[in-house]
C-alpha cells in the first residue's frame, strides 16, 4: 500500500512569488493535515481538514492557504513568498478525526526554498 | 508553549536498551501521550501513544507514572536503524480543531552507537 505521498520532493521559488504542494493521503483516510518544519525544529501544525473541511488552523498568516478535494487529496498554497518560508512542508493521514486518540501517518515533505 | 520537557540528547549502545523520559507535569486527564520518531531526511513516524497504562507494541513500550507526569519511552534493543529525534507529545482527546493537533518540541536525538 502506497503511505502519504508528497510532490514535489523540492522546490526552489524566489521571494514575492506563490508555491502549491500537494499531498495525497492513505487510501481510505479521510483526514489530511498539513505542518512547517523549520531547520532544527519540530514541525510546527498549520491546517487540518476533513471531508474537504477546515477543521483546524495554526498559527499563521493568511498567506497560507489550503483545500481539500473529494479524492480526500489536498493542496497547501503560500502565496508572498518570504525567506522565512523556506522549510520541509509534512503533510499527515489519519482515519478519523473524532474524539479518539489516533496516530497520524506523514508523508516525507516537500522542502521548499525560498531565494 | 511546549507541554513536555525532553533531553536534547541521548546516547546509546546497539542492541541495548534504551530509556527516554518525558517530563509533562501539567498533562490534563483527557490528554493523551504519543511518541513519534523523525530519522533523517523523513517525516514523522508514530511510535506509540497510551493514556494511563503501559502500552507495548511491535515497535517500542510506554511506561506511564502512576500520576501521568512522567512517562518514558523504552526501546528493547537499540538498533543503528533507531537513531531519530524522538518528539513526546501531550494530545488533547477532547479537545477539536488547533487543539488537538500534534503540538512538537524539540524532541531528544537519539545517537546509537556500534
Amino acid at each position: 500500500d502506497a503511505g502519504v505521498t508528497q510532490s514535489p520532493t523540492h522546490l526552489i521559488k524566489t521571494r514575492g512569488q506563490h508555491v502549491t504542494l500537494r499531498c495525497s493521503p492513505i487510501s481510505g483516510h479521510k483526514s489530511v493535515s498539513w505542518y512547517q518544519q523549520v531547520l532544527g525544529q519540530g514541525p510546527q501544525f498549520i491546517f487540518q481538514y476533513y471531508e474537504k473541511e477546515e477543521r483546524g488552523r495554526g498559527n499563521f498568516p493568511d498567506r497560507f492557504s489550503a483545500r481539500q478535494f473529494p479524492n480526500y487529496s489536498s493542496e497547501l498554497n503560500v502565496n508572498a513568498l518570504l525567506l522565512g518560508d523556506s522549510a520541509l512542508y509534512l503533510c499527515a493521514s489519519s482515519s478519523k478525526v473524532e474524539r479518539r486518540s489516533y496516530g497520524y501517518t506523514f508523508g516525507s515533505g516537500t522542502r521548499l526554498t525560498v531565494v | 508553549d511546549a507541554k513536555t520537557t525532553q533531553p536534547n540528547s541521548m546516547e546509546s549502545n546497539e542492541e541495548e536498551p534504551v530509556h527516554l523520559p518525558c517530563n509533562h507535569s501539567t498533562i490534563s486527564g483527557t490528554d493523551y501521550i504519543h511518541w513519534y520518531r523523525q530519522l533523517p531526511s523523513q517525516g514523522p513516524e508514530y511510535v506509540i501513544h497510551g493514556l494511563t497504562s503501559n502500552v507495548n507494541n511491535r515497535m517500542a513500550s510506554l511506561a506511564i507514572a502512576e500520576d501521568r507526569k512522567s512517562s518514558t519511552l523504552i526501546l528493547h534493543r537499540a538498533t543503528l536503524r533507531d537513531a531519530a529525534v524522538y518528539y513526546c507529545i501531550l494530545r488533547d482527546s477532547i479537545s477539536s480543531g488547533s487543539a488537538r493537533q500534534l503540538t512538537f518540541g524539540s524532541g531528544t536525538q537519539l545517537t546509537v552507537l556500534p
